[in-house]
């Protein structure tokens, strides 16, 4: 079974700090994604990447920085955070064929105070 | 770009009954239509998807129908249990580029 591993699974921090979410996957999958989930919003994306070195901005891409350094790793950065972005972040991965199913990992719920 | 709209928030049924859910997708060019569900404090986990070569795909107790010209799309559950409750997603894809558009999530309780 495809894995995708999250860290931290849960994060305080403080308005103003810098957050980083790491994400990690061992499927090779070349696409990789970060989402928020918020209540009535549903998965939005912020940002995903489409292998080492890319990073594309997704529907709500502001306040959020990305980072591919390897096939493997994604990561999610937060320079200042601020409390709008608490929330339930996930990471998902999937193969090069975007019509392929997704593998996701178990969340980070982020408060932000 | 693709917006896709979930009709349901929230569906109730008793166990053993039927549920429907419907999504509708604005972009004509998405090809793939998956669905995904989420447990109670879980993260999500893939369960049945469609592609527009066909109308109509099942899975044991999940159906998906598909209706192109109409851009909707539904997942169909028969006979559903309490392990059934959790919070079902749909989302498509294929529009080109690496994006896959999830709708706000359905919540459905199946109660005894």
């Amino acid at each position: 079974e495809a894995a995708v591993t999250q860290s931290p699974r849960n994060k305080v921090a403080v308005t103003g700090g810098k957050v980083t979410l790491s994400c990690n996957q061992t499927n090779n999958h070349n696409n990789m994604y970060w989402y928020r989930q918020d209540t009535g919003h549903g998965l939005r994306l912020i940002h995903y990447s489409y292998g080492a070195g890319s990073t594309e901005k997704g529907d709500i891409p502001d306040g959020y920085k990305a980072s591919r350094p390897s096939q493997e790793n994604f990561s999610l950065i937060l320079e200042l955070a601020t409390p709008s972005q608490t929330s339930v972040y996930f990471c998902a991965s999937g193969g090069r064929d975007i019509n392929e199913r997704l593998f996701f990992g178990h969340g980070t719920k982020l408060s932000v105070l | 770009g693709e917006k896709v709209e979930q009709h349901e928030s929230t569906l109730s049924v008793r166990e053993g009954d039927s549920a429907v859910i419907n999504c509708t997708y604005t972009d004509t060019a998405s090809s793939y239509f998956p669905w995904y569900k989420q447990e109670a404090g879980k993260s999500l986990h893939f369960v049945i998807d469609i592609r527009s070569n066909v109308d109509r795909k099942q899975s044991q107790r999940l159906t998906v129908l598909l209706d192109k010209k109409a851009k909707r799309f539904s997942l169909h559950i028969t006979a559903t249990q309490p392990e059934d409750s959790a919070i079902y997603f749909c989302a498509a894809s294929g529009t080109g580029g690496y994006k896959v558009v999830f709708g706000s999530g359905t919540r459905l309780l199946v109660s005894p």
